[in-house]
């Protein structure tokens, strides 16, 4: 079983519409979450950055974190065709060995339509 | 400054050249990070610099090696690469390495 697992879809959606990404992660360490978006042939950009649980919110975006449930979710309001993008969940523990690691999920590839 | 900013966008190498990638950031952060991504696969770490010292290297093979030269730069020296090692490769960094870590927009490289 991988650490991070995340779901690759495609996930299509019309514009307007609220998008739903997810990742379930094995490692209770964990407890810093971050969401980056990747435009095709670009660097990963960080969207949202969590530490432990709760939700944060930003503009459009909101970041939830289920640590009971090993479980991250992020939330697109209003989505727009500019957020057609690969959506990387990542997370990292920050203890010993793992110090300075980030473990990715396979990132959600999203095309919002016109 | 919240940038960090990879030269070239592009590279493309035989497998006797040897090349060098650049990667440079002005946040002070202390924290360097050298990934390879393959299409359609998350990133893979590839070296971790904390304060000009190398802290992670994840038995990537000897034809990469990677420099310091001081805390806003990291150079990724390529040697003999084969084409499997075509990829996009990022540099990142983040103010320390328990902290956020930000990308750069990456050089693509295709090995012939």
């Amino acid at each position: 079983q991988k650490e991070v697992e995340q779901d690759p879809g495609p996930l299509s959606v019309p514009e307007g519409a609220i998008v739903s990404l997810n990742c379930t992660y094995s490692n209770s360490a964990f407890q810093y979450f971050m969401w980056y978006r990747q435009y095709s042939r670009k660097g990963p950009e960080l969207l949202m950055y969590t530490y432990s649980s709760g939700n944060k919110e930003d503009g459009r975006f909101t970041a939830q974190v289920d640590k009971s449930s090993k479980y991250i979710s992020l939330f697109i309001r209003d989505s727009q065709p500019s957020d057609s993008a690969t959506y990387l969940c990542a997370m990292s523990a920050h203890r010993g060995s793992t110090l300075g690691r980030l473990y990715f999920g396979r990132g959600t590839q999203l095309t919002v339509w016109p | 400054d919240t940038e960090v900013t990879q030269t070239p966008k592009h590279l493309v190498m035989g497998m006797t050249n040897k090349k060098s990638l650049k990667c440079e950031q002005h946040m002070g952060h202390r924290a360097m990070y050298w990934y390879k991504q393959k299409a359609k696969k998350p990133p893979e770490l590839m070296f971790v610099y904390s304060y000009e010292k190398l802290s992670i290297n994840e038995s990537v093979p000897s034809r990469f090696s990677p420099e310091c030269p001081n805390s806003s730069l990291l150079n990724l020296h390529l040697h003999a690469l084969q084409p499997e090692d075509s990829a996009l490769y990022l540099c990142a960094s983040s103010p320390g390495l328990q902290e956020t870590q930000y990308f750069g927009p990456g050089t693509r490289l295709l090995v012939l």
